[in-house]
């Protein structure tokens, strides 16, 4: 699977859009671009996941680059409880391995 | 519907001693995950089933460390002789029709082993 470059942390306001940024410059075209986040002491939550179009969900939206070597998840109006740490996952479609990096922590300030 | 659950949340317990943590699946869900999360390693695989057969072990640290899925609605995780350096959080996640779909995760249990 594809390693995945993510910051450590960042901080956002509370209502104003999180972006949180994610280079995969080795993915592979069969390879899906999962995010996942982990509210403290809780489990991973899933969060939004693409291929190449741009998707959106009630959470979250998530942008792929053209030529799928970075994307970013957009958080339209962070809240205090998207306060957590925000996984980027690149899957092989069919495959079950979770390889869960160190994440970035975002803290959104009131 | 109630989640991935798993018990007990909070596992205190002696070096050598025999340790089991359980986990139901979200029903309907055909494979079943198990965790660990330290703060040194992250989050690790350790297992993976599906239809109720053990797919992948190899993150599997050791023989002390087992794992049964009897049917589709419970799993476990067995720790025998449990040691110190196993204490950490253990989750239990479940996903739908084969590989490579979401999982959906329970919310762990703490285990410390003094």
């Amino acid at each position: 699977d594809a390693k995945t470059t993510q910051p450590t942390s960042m901080d956002c306001a509370e209502g104003r859009a999180a972006n949180l940024p994610c280079n995969h410059s080795t993915i592979s075209g069969n390879e899906y671009v999962y995010w996942y986040r982990q509210i403290h002491s809780q489990g991973p939550q899933y969060i939004i996941h693409g291929l190449k179009n741009n998707e959106t969900n009630e959470m979250a939206s998530l942008i792929i680059t053209e030529d799928r070597k970075s994307s970013t998840l957009i958080l339209p109006h962070a809240t205090l409880r998207d306060t957590a740490v925000y996984y980027c996952i690149i899957i092989t479609s069919g495959t079950y391995k979770y390889i869960f990096g160190t994440g970035t922590r975002l803290k959104v300030l009131a | 519907d109630a989640g991935v659950i798993q018990s007990p949340r909070h596992e205190v317990t002696e070096m050598g001693q025999e340790v089991t943590l359980r986990c139901k699946p979200i029903s309907g869900h055909n494979s079943l995950f198990w965790y660990r999360q330290t703060m040194m390693r992250g989050l690790e695989l350790l297992i993976y089933f599906n239809n109720n057969v053990p797919i992948d072990d190899s993150g599997m640290p050791e023989d002390r460390f087992s794992a049964k899925m009897p049917n589709a609605s419970f799993s476990t995780l067995k720790i025998q002789p449990s040691e110190p350096r196993d204490s950490a959080v253990y989750f239990c996640a479940s996903s739908g029709t084969g590989a490579g779909y979401e999982q959906y995760f329970g919310p762990g249990t703490r285990l410390t082993v003094t």
